[in-house]
């Protein structure tokens, strides 16, 4: 079946934009995360979402950072005001419930900013 | 907070020749461990996992890892290398605390597998 997917592919933006990146997760999934892979860094965990719950924020690094996730479904990660070190790889995961172990992860979305 | 540390960054290994990458965890719960692997172009993919019972695990392709509590840790093993083995390797915990559903890295270790 279908994979996680994300979108775009690569990002280039310029200091001071504003990006939205986004996430479709596997179809029936109600957990969804998210996380950023820098340079020489591991994978930073961003934010998590669970059902209608409400999202546990404690990764995002900065208050230019927001996630919202519609329908239970498609989530979309915001950067305000881009800065060079929000330059990552940024994934996204799903997995079928809270309990489940095992998180399928996405391609990634390349954002380098200028 | 939990921490996971791994101590090979970069690894250059023959073909044929035996692996194990370092993992050292930093939690003082009950965990979840787990080791990923991202090929080439390809997405990040779950290569062994650790719940409960027998701390000896089995993965795909042949990797093992084995999970030591008293030294907290979960090394990753396979008895001889392929050169598809040439990826990046991740080991991960989960710490069950109040929300403790969010996966912690470690920074990576690239393998390389020459021929």
């Amino acid at each position: 079946g279908a994979g996680v997917s994300q979108s775009p592919s690569n990002k280039v933006t310029e200091k001071g934009k504003d990006v939205e990146l986004r996430c479709d997760p596997i179809s029936g999934h109600t957990a969804l995360y998210w996380y950023r892979q820098s340079l020489g860094q591991g994978l930073e965990f961003l934010i998590y979402f669970q059902g209608n719950s409400a999202p546990d924020k404690s990764g995002l690094p900065s208050d230019r950072f927001s996630a919202e996730r519609t329908g239970g479904s498609v989530s979309t990660l915001t950067i305000q005001r881009t800065q060079q070190e929000d330059s990552a790889v940024y994934l996204c995961a799903s997995s079928p419930d809270r309990f489940s172990y095992e998180q399928y992860f996405g391609p990634g979305t390349r954002l380098t900013v200028t | 907070a939990q921490s996971v540390s791994q101590h090979n960054h970069h690894v250059i290994l023959s073909e044929a020749a035996s692996l194990e990458l370092g993992c050292n965890y930093s939690y003082g719960g009950t965990v979840n461990l787990f080791w990923y692997v991202q090929y080439p172009g390809q997405h990040l993919q779950l290569l062994l996992k650790y719940f409960s019972g027998d701390p000896l695990v089995k993965g795909i392709k042949g990797f093992e890892a084995e999970f030591i509590k008293s030294k907290f840790s979960f090394n990753l093993r396979k008895p001889s290398v392929q050169w598809s083995d040439t990826a990046e390797y991740f080991c991960a915990v989960r710490g069950f605390t109040g929300g403790g559903n969010k996966l912690t890295f470690g920074t990576g270790t690239q393998l390389k597998v020459e021929l």
